[in-house]
């Protein structure tokens, strides 16, 4: 059961555009949402966060919406640079005593310049 | 350097063997939790220590196991190996939730 969805394996942007990452979850219990970067042969790298009690949280570039309705987060990269081309994980989790992450299959973004 | 350390970077085995893995948390850090990535799949929870002591577990297989020293490192155990279990292993650390785990570079184990 597959409780975090990335149905986008990949995207491709021209640089300076904006770019949308997608990200559905099925588990009504998730308090917290992250982003996650990835390059190869690293581990993921933390890019932003949003708790279940907002709908929007910014930093830089990097934007991350949360529609709570719809069990749907997005994130926003504005505007795109060659070195954003990673693979992006969403991750998700209950909040303090269950601190677990589940995780989306990815997304590779690939920015084109 | 993310601050979380794990050893060996690279690991080659054969069937049927055993194998351990090594993290160092992050200075500060209590928590230590273990992720499976197989091939172009996200990862996968293994388990999570909090302090020296199992706080939680995921999908981790009977042939696997793990524990938290004293000083805060972990090791993950991974017995009787198969070539299914050929993947990357993650490491990663936090001190609570929200404010991101860091993880470290990974271990590549491939069993052949």
């Amino acid at each position: 059961d597959q409780q975090v969805k990335q149905n986008s394996p990949s995207l491709s942007v021209q640089e300076g555009r904006i770019s949308i990452l997608n990200c559905d979850y099925t588990n009504s219990m998730f308090d917290y949402f992250l982003w996650y970067k990835k390059y190869p042969a690293e581990g993921p790298t933390f890019l932003i966060s949003i708790s279940s009690i907002k709908d929007k949280n910014e930093d830089g570039r990097f934007t991350v919406f949360l529609n709570k309705s719809a069990k749907h987060l997005s994130l926003h990269i504005v505007p795109s640079q060659p070195g954003d081309s990673a693979v992006y994980f969403c991750a998700a989790c209950g909040g303090f005593g269950n601190e677990k992450l589940t995780f989306g299959t990815g997304t590779r973004l690939t920015i084109i310049p | 350097d993310s601050g979380v350390t794990q050893t060996p970077k690279h690991l080659i085995t054969a069937t049927g063997q055993r194998v351990t893995l090594r993290c160092s948390p992050r200075s500060g850090d209590l928590s230590v939790y273990w992720y499976q990535q197989s091939l172009d799949q996200g990862l996968q929870f293994l388990i999570q220590y909090y302090n020296g002591e199992e706080r939680a577990k995921g999908n981790i297989l009977e042939r696997f196991s793990a524990q938290q020293f004293p000083d805060l490192h972990s090791e993950l155990n991974l017995s009787s190996l198969e070539l299914g279990d050929s993947a990357l292993y993650f490491c990663a650390s936090s001190a609570g939730t929200g404010n991101g785990y860091t993880f470290g570079s990974g271990t590549r184990l491939t069993v052949v």
